[in-house]
């Protein structure tokens, strides 16, 4: 396809669950970011990776949260042992340069702990 | 941490009708972008400013860059059903190697159709 995709589209899990989150890029883009959307606010931001090196985690709310992306194009958000704070749409964002370029959004993927 | 303020939260919109929104920040910003989202999508980009004072048209969008860097407004001219939605402000907040990179973003506002 054309644009970023994300799988699951729909994610509902079990408080203390393990979920993984599926981004995949589109091809050939540098820069891959991962935001968190909560309900009625803004995307804010989790995680950014220029090719496979994640040069800037900040944002990630726990040591619960972890990201990969070991060859630099398919991107997996991880959220261990997960919390009803947890729920929210987990968007990611591809670029094609470095970090300065228009940033292509993905449907999300919503996560809802029970 | 860094936050914009964005308003109107939310506004009823007639067809045909304009509409304008604003964005504020307490710090500078170098680059101001707007985004629409829709249900059950990611954020699209509508208007991209890089230039303080800067005025930029996109079809029936005009936005604006303020001159002071820290605010900017969205105005939709003769508005149409396709236009609901919720609108972002959005700056650029991080620094890598020189150039930045994370989004920062607005709580949004809401367009609705008037009932």
């Amino acid at each position: 396809g054309a644009g970023v995709s994300q799988s699951p589209r729909y994610k509902v899990a079990k408080r203390g669950q393990d979920v993984a989150l599926r981004c995949d890029p589109i091809s050939g883009h540098v820069s891959l970011f991962w935001y968190q959307q909560a309900l009625g606010q803004g995307p804010e931001f989790l995680t950014y990776f220029q090719n496979e090196a994640q040069l800037d985690k900040s944002g990630l709310p726990s040591d619960r949260f972890f990201a990969e992306r070991p060859e630099g194009s398919v991107s997996t958000l991880k959220i261990q042992r997960t919390q009803q704070e947890d729920s929210a749409v987990y968007l990611c964002a591809s670029s094609l340069s470095l970090a300065g370029g228009e940033q292509f959004f993905g449907p999300g993927t919503r996560l809802t702990v029970l | 941490g860094q936050q914009l303020n964005q308003s109107p939260q939310s506004m009823f919109i007639q067809e045909g009708e304009d509409v304008s929104m604003n964005c504020t920040s307490s710090s500078i910003f170098n680059t101001w972008l707007w985004y629409k989202q829709d249900p059950g999508e990611g954020p699209v980009l509508l208007i991209a400013l890089y230039k303080a004072g800067e005025l930029t048209s996109n079809g029936r969008l005009t936005a604006q860059f303020g001159i002071t860097r820290k605010d900017s407004f969205l105005n939709i001219s003769a508005s149409i059903p396709s236009d609901v939605g919720i609108y972002f402000c959005a700056v650029r907040g991080g620094n890598y190697g020189g150039s930045q990179g994370n989004l920062i973003f607005g709580k949004g506002t809401k367009l609705s159709v008037k009932p």
